[in-house]
Parts: C-alpha cells; sequence; structure tokens
C-alpha cells in the first residue's frame, strides 16, 4: 500500500490562510469519506484535527476545515497562527486488510 | 480523563524480538478499537496494527511492512493492548504510539515508547 502524497512543506505568513493537499487513489481517499489530519509538534504526540474528511474534534480550533474532490483531501488553515507551525499528517482508511495509510506529511512553517 | 502509557520500548539487536505494552485507564477499553502507530527518527507516521474491540473474538489487521512478524493483542480486564515483535531489524527503530479509536480516526494518543534496533 503506498502513502498519500502531500507536499514536503509549505509555508505563510501570521493571518493568511494555507491549503495542504493530500493525494491518494481510488481504493482509499477517494473510495471513503474517512480521511483525517494530525498536527504533530516536535517531540510530541499527533494531534487530531479534522476527521472524517470534515469533522472537527472538541478541542480543535475552527480556523482548521478540510474537505475532499475525488482522490484528493485538503486541509485549510486560516488566520495562520505561530503555533501552527508544526507538521501535519493526513491519513485514509484504505479497507481490506491493510486499513489505514498515511501521508508522507508537510511542514508547516509560518514566516 | 482518557490516559495512554506505552511501556516496554529499547534497545534490542537485530533479529531479537519486545514487547510493547499500552495501559489504558479513563474509558471502557473494552469497547474501543485500538491501534500502534510508529514513527522512524526524523520520518512519517505509519500505521502499524490495529485491533477490533466491542468484545468477544478481537480481528486483527497489519501493515505489510510488519505482517508475520508482529502480533496485537489486548488484555480487556488489565485494560492493555499489547504489540509483540519479532525478528527485529534496523527498519523497525521508531517511536512507538498507542492510540485509541474513535469515528475512525484517533483522539487519543500516548507518549510513545522508542525501540532502537541495533547492534
Amino acid at each position: 500500500q503506498s502513502a498519500l502524497t502531500q507536499p514536503a512543506s509549505v509555508s505563510g505568513s501570521p493571518g493568511q490562510s494555507i491549503t495542504i493537499s493530500c493525494t491518494g487513489t481510488s481504493s482509499d481517499v477517494g473510495s471513503y469519506n474517512l480521511v483525517s489530519w494530525y498536527q504533530q509538534h516536535p517531540g510530541k504526540a499527533p494531534k487530531l484535527m479534522i476527521y472524517e474528511v470534515t469533522k472537527r474534534p472538541s478541542g480543535a480550533s475552527n480556523r482548521f476545515s478540510g474537505s475532499k474532490s475525488g482522490n484528493t483531501a485538503s486541509l485549510t488553515i486560516s488566520g495562520l497562527q505561530a503555533d501552527d507551525e508544526a507538521d501535519y499528517y493526513c491519513c485514509s482508511y484504505a479497507g481490506g486488510s491493510i486499513v489505514w495509510v498515511f501521508g508522507g506529511g508537510t511542514k508547516l512553517t509560518v514566516l | 480523563e482518557v490516559q495512554l502509557l506505552e511501556s516496554g520500548g529499547g534497545l534490542v539487536q537485530p533479529g531479537g524480538s519486545l514487547r510493547l505494552s499500552c495501559a489504558a485507564s479513563g474509558f471502557t477499553f473494552s469497547s474501543y478499537a485500538m491501534s500502534w502507530v510508529r514513527q522512524a527518527p526524523g520520518k512519517g507516521l505509519e500505521w502499524v496494527s490495529a485491533i477490533s474491540g466491542g468484545g468477544g473474538i478481537a480481528s486483527t489487521y497489519y501493515a505489510d511492512s510488519v505482517k508475520g512478524r508482529f502480533t496485537i493483542s489486548r488484555d480487556d480486564s488489565k485494560n492493555t493492548l499489547y504489540l509483540q515483535m519479532h525478528s527485529l531489524t534496523a527498519e523497525d527503530t521508531a517511536v512507538y504510539y498507542c492510540a485509541k479509536e474513535v469515528s475512525s480516526s484517533w483522539l487519543d494518543w500516548g507518549q510513545g515508547t522508542m525501540v532502537t534496533v541495533s547492534s
């Protein structure tokens, strides 16, 4: 099972919006509305930001939003803040025996 | 408050074995599917294995990279998740996280335990 494809890095200035893409296949992202997004600061455990493509868990900022079109999911962060600087990972259910596949991760730099 | 506490990591020689544990508290452990996710130094997250919840005979799932070498299990009476690892190689060197599955995602994670495979 191949990893989902994410850009290695993105950047933005405080207050701006950025979008991180996550491209899979018709076997994972394209087949299930079960894409989640995780934020990870250095040395910390991942934190769930978005689940089931568009839903936000309690405790996650409403500046984070998710969407999906075909085989590509996206995470948008609006009103960038310094603390948003972190690594972001997408993950999709893939069914069968493989079950879950992650993206390679995107490093967000807040300029 | 949900707490997941991994233990059992350490230094092991190539070809060796190790058993990781994840002690859970703050929720009804038996009701939830659980997963192990790992992260090699400087690399991304990799799903390793999952086990169903809800009682009865648990279903287990593995990434291709560990299939046949790793075994996931759970003891609901002890609120503990396990990962038995055999035939370890340098590629298995990583921080191993246990995570609680909710709505097809992982809201709660442990702090991780480091496994280093080296001679």
